[in-house]
């Protein structure tokens, strides 16, 4: 593939709505991982995989945040019951998963609850 | 916990004038840095790592351990190089750990 691929784009949905935000790697990458932009910051650890098990989830903020990755391939950010400080721009990278093998970015998403 | 601190949020200078975008942090171990860049309209892209000790598009980094320091330079900033910058490190459990960005603009 020609990269990360993530969809959609742009997201905007009401309070209290579900959303899920697809990420689709580099084929062959081990590794992936989630983050979340606000404006003017850097990017923030959500979680991350190698392969389908998801080895650490120390940065999803609270359990309305879940991912999974169930064949070791696309992965899915899943946050339930949104509110208007989950808007954001969520970054999904992936990674050969070897010792400082670069991370590659896809487009993002740019979620926006009203 | 490891953390990464780029103190400019914006840095402007005139083409042709040296950068110095600045980077510090901590970690009590060998360190493992990066520089990511994020062009206009474009994705977060690796631009180097310490220890390739390589010069990308004109810039260079060097780990300076005794100041906890990577920060990143250029002789001669080209209108180009305009764009968002993110000094990072991974810590021990693979993750990896983000500045909050600055901001380099590149005059005419």
């Amino acid at each position: 593939g020609a990269g990360v691929s993530q969809s959609p784009r742009y997201k905007v949905t009401k309070r209290g709505q579900d959303v899920a935000l697809r990420c689709d790697p580099i084929s062959g990458h081990v590794s992936l991982y989630w983050y979340r932009q606000a404006l003017g910051q850097g990017p923030e650890f959500l979680t991350y995989f190698n392969y389908e098990a998801q080895q650490d989830k120390s940065g999803l903020p609270n359990d309305r945040f879940s991912a999974e990755r169930p064949e070791g391939s696309i992965s899915t950010l899943t946050i339930q019951r949104t509110e208007q400080r989950d808007s954001a721009m969520y970054r999904c990278a992936s990674s050969l998963g070897t010792v400082n093998s670069p991370l590659h970015f896809g487009n993002g998403t740019r979620l926006t609850v009203t | 916990a490891q953390r990464v601190t780029q103190p400019e949020k914006l840095l402007s200078v005139f083409k042709g004038a040296p950068v110095e975008l600045k980077c510090n942090y901590s970690y009590s171990g060998s360190p493992e840095l990066f520089w990511y860049v994020q062009y206009s309209r474009q994705r977060l892209q690796l631009l180097l790592r310490h220890i390739s000790r390589e010069s990308i598009k004109g810039f260079t980094a060097d780990l300076n351990k005794g100041e906890t320091s990577f920060h990143l330079k250029k002789p001669f900033a080209q209108e180009e190089d305009s764009a968002m910058y993110y000094c990072a490190t991974l810590n021990q459990g693979g993750k990896l750990i983000f500045g909050q960005g600055t901001e380099l603009s590149v005059k005419p």
